[in-house]
């Protein structure tokens, strides 16, 4: 496998469920980012890790927890999701240094709260 | 506050013709510049940056050229093609709390017709 891998692809939950979205990537990245795509809305940053270390993002509601257990691979725990948390969650990682940084992303979870 | 700004929508444009997609930044501490190109339900992936130190990259068809004292950059298509038919980001990297967030423009969704 090469790149970044979300899995799983397509998710369908209840709004008293939890479920977790893994991500993993190939790439020897240092750092690792949850993004949120809505329809109609910019790419919203959810959070990022560095070298393992949570950069916290406060405008995300705690229904959402990352976990970061190494350099190559995220998780994002889901519970008590609400209808509005519907939409792509796409994982992404950076070689994480000054210069041409460029960001790879992952195909995306596409998730359905019911 | 949108430090990235693409103020068009979508734009339609002829197979074989150029297609000229803009983005508007506010922030003179950006130094690296990225564009990316989404298809429905995958995740977005790097087509070409540009280093504030040039005002132009190629890349084959693609090219992006950067006016730093207007805060503007540009990506040209030449001959735009339908697989070309995306959404396309432009973005930049900013340094946060020691590592690097990176903020993305709205998208502008280009049709090539043929």
């Amino acid at each position: 496998e090469t790149g970044v891998t979300q899995t799983p692809r397509h998710l369908v939950m209840g709004m008293t469920n939890k479920k977790s979205l893994k991500c993993e990537q190939h790439l020897g990245h240092n750092a690792m980012y949850w993004y949120k795509q809505s329809a109609k809305k910019p790419l919203e940053l959810m959070f990022v890790y560095s070298l393992e270390e949570r950069v916290e993002n406060n405008s995300v509601p705690s229904r959402f927890s990352p976990e970061c257990p190494n350099s190559s691979h995220l998780f994002l725990h889901l519970h008590t999701l609400q209808p509005e948390d519907s939409a792509l969650y796409l994982c992404a990682s950076s070689p994480d240094r000054a210069g041409a940084n460029v960001l790879t992303f992952g195909a995306g979870s596409r998730l359905t709260v019911l | 506050d949108q430090q990235v700004k693409q103020n068009s929508p979508s734009l339609s444009v002829q197979e074989g013709r150029i297609s000229i997609l803009n983005c508007d930044y506010t922030n003179s501490m950006f130094d690296y510049f990225l564009w990316y190109k989404k298809y429905p339900a995958e995740g977005p992936t790097f087509l070409i940056s540009i280093s504030s130190i040039k005002d132009k990259n190629e890349d084959g068809r693609f090219t992006v050229f950067l006016n730093k004292s207007a805060k503007h950059l540009s990506l040209h298509i030449v001959p735009s093609q339908p697989g070309d038919s995306a959404v396309y980001f432009c973005a930049a990297p900013s340094r946060f709390s020691g590592t690097y967030k990176y903020i993305f423009g709205t998208g502008t969704r280009l049709k090539v017709l043929a």
